[in-house]
């Protein structure tokens, strides 16, 4: 019954790659969210589409793109992967104007 | 957004109830209160919510006061399977363009004690 998947639970990347983390939902929702979360600081929004190829920032767009072609895939894409962005990304959907989040797993980046 | 605060961490003894509160002084009239859980290593689920009225589900009881400006989530039979982070956020209604977001704090950590 899994209905928000991230592409890859654990991974590792090199300073300086472009890093691709994929969101895929199956519920129809329009809205879509990227978090971050580290310890001491919470979840911190980075960025969230309300539609195909909508996307508004969040509070930390910084060093983070985004790419909605279809509804159901939300990608975040680090253009230059940093020490600073290893951290657990978490992916979240939800109907407009509803009140209700679905989360997935999460991918822990580390990058070195 | 109004902002929240929260103790850092509780703990609860296995079936008895884990209260938990929040504080939102500045919570506006027409923002929601939220909670959510995050289990170790999971994403965070959503619980429930609340405008004004007191609100139940399987999960949990959601207590605002008559000013608004705190609220208490009762999870009636704490089990341990409820240890977890639990966020309480407030926000404007969702129908609102640019509200759909959600801000989390940091929470508090409760943890079930056997």
């Amino acid at each position: 019954d899994v209905k928000v998947t991230q592409s890859s639970r654990y991974l590792v990347k090199r300073t300086g790659e472009k890093v691709f983390l994929e969101c895929v939902q199956d519920m129809d929702h329009e809205n879509m969210f990227w978090y971050r979360q580290d310890p001491g600081l919470g979840l911190r929004l980075i960025y969230f589409s309300y539609d195909v190829k909508m996307k508004e920032k969040g509070d930390i767009p910084e060093g983070y793109s985004v790419s909605r072609e279809k509804k159901e895939r939300f990608s975040l894409i680090l253009e230059s992967a940093s020490t600073n962005q290893t951290s657990m990304y978490l992916c979240a959907s939800s109907l407009k104007a509803s009140r209700g989040y679905t989360f997935g797993s999460g991918t822990r980046l580390t990058v070195v | 957004d109004a902002k929240t605060t929260q103790p850092t961490s509780m703990d609860c003894a296995e079936g008895r109830a884990a209260n938990l509160p929040c504080n939102h002084s500045t919570i506006s009239g027409n923002e929601y209160v939220y909670w959510y859980r995050q289990i170790h290593s999971q994403g965070p689920q959503y619980i429930i919510h609340g405008l004004k009225n007191n609100e139940t589900n399987e999960m949990a009881s959601l207590i605002i006061t008559e000013d608004r400006k705190s609220s208490t989530l009762i999870l009636p039979h704490a089990t341990l399977r409820d240890t977890a982070v639990y966020y309480c956020i407030v926000r404007p209604p969702a129908a609102n363009f640019g509200n759909e977001k959600l801000t989390f704090g940091t929470g508090t950590r409760l943890t079930i004690i056997p």
